[in-house]
């Protein structure tokens, strides 16, 4: 069963409103990070947040984690059409291997 | 800034043939992780080494193996292909074993017919 869980599966918006994405997991984690994936490409880590922490920034970026809910959720503001890709959520129960959810497809309409 | 290269990045086998994708991690990196991304779903890990030795392992077929070499670079050998083996394989190095970023490769995107 997968560990990360986002929703919504896809989203589409207009340039310049915010989106949010949601991540949930099922077992303790060290860490939670975010990865962005244009189509059939590869993935780029675009923020962490450790289990200490309950909220980071990066830029336009925004994630917060809720370790009694298990979940986090990712922020992007102002958003163009360049943020256009899949997002997602990955964490590493045993700090090694990466346990991916199973994306949020974001779409942003000029 | 050197990244992680993969090769090739695209590749077309026939079934029962066999393949081997190379893993080159970013200079310094001395883990290894591959993944396998099939379409339209997420990046499954498939097994890590680290110093040239394996250090976890996934869902990987008992058909591929993977190893780590003395330069820390890495291949996934499969062998005895299958349709199903269509997918996108990505490659990953951290610095060490518990660095918790991992850094992607852009993918080898192999085609079995």
């Amino acid at each position: 069963s997968q560990q990360g869980e986002e929703d919504p599966q896809a989203l589409s918006i207009q340039e310049g409103e915010n989106a949010t994405m949601n991540c949930s997991y099922k077992t303790s984690i060290n860490n939670l990070q975010w990865y962005r994936q244009n189509s059939g490409r590869g993935l780029v880590h675009l923020i962490l947040i450790r289990s200490n922490e309950r909220e980071k920034h990066s830029g336009r970026l925004r994630v917060t984690l809720d370790t009694s809910k298990k979940s986090s959720s990712l922020l992007i503001t102002a958003s163009r059409a360049a943020d256009t890709a899949s997002y997602f959520c990955a964490t590493a129960p045993r700090s090694e291997k990466l346990v991916f959810g199973k994306g949020t497809k974001l779409t942003v309409n000029p | 800034a050197a990244g992680v290269i993969q090769s090739p990045r695209h590749l077309i086998k026939e079934k029962r043939e066999t393949a081997t994708l190379k893993c080159y991690p970013i200079p310094r990196h001395d883990t290894v992780y591959w993944y396998q991304q099939g379409p339209g779903q997420d990046p499954q890990f498939l097994i890590s080494f680290y110093e040239k030795m394996q250090s976890d392992k996934g869902s990987i077929p008992d058909r591929f193996s993977a190893q780590q070499f003395s330069d820390y670079h890495s291949e996934l050998n499969m062998s005895s292909l299958e349709l199903g083996d269509s997918a996108l394989y990505f490659c990953a190095s951290s610095l060490t074993l518990y660095q918790e970023t991992q850094y992607f490769g852009p993918g080898t995107r192999l085609l079995v017919l």
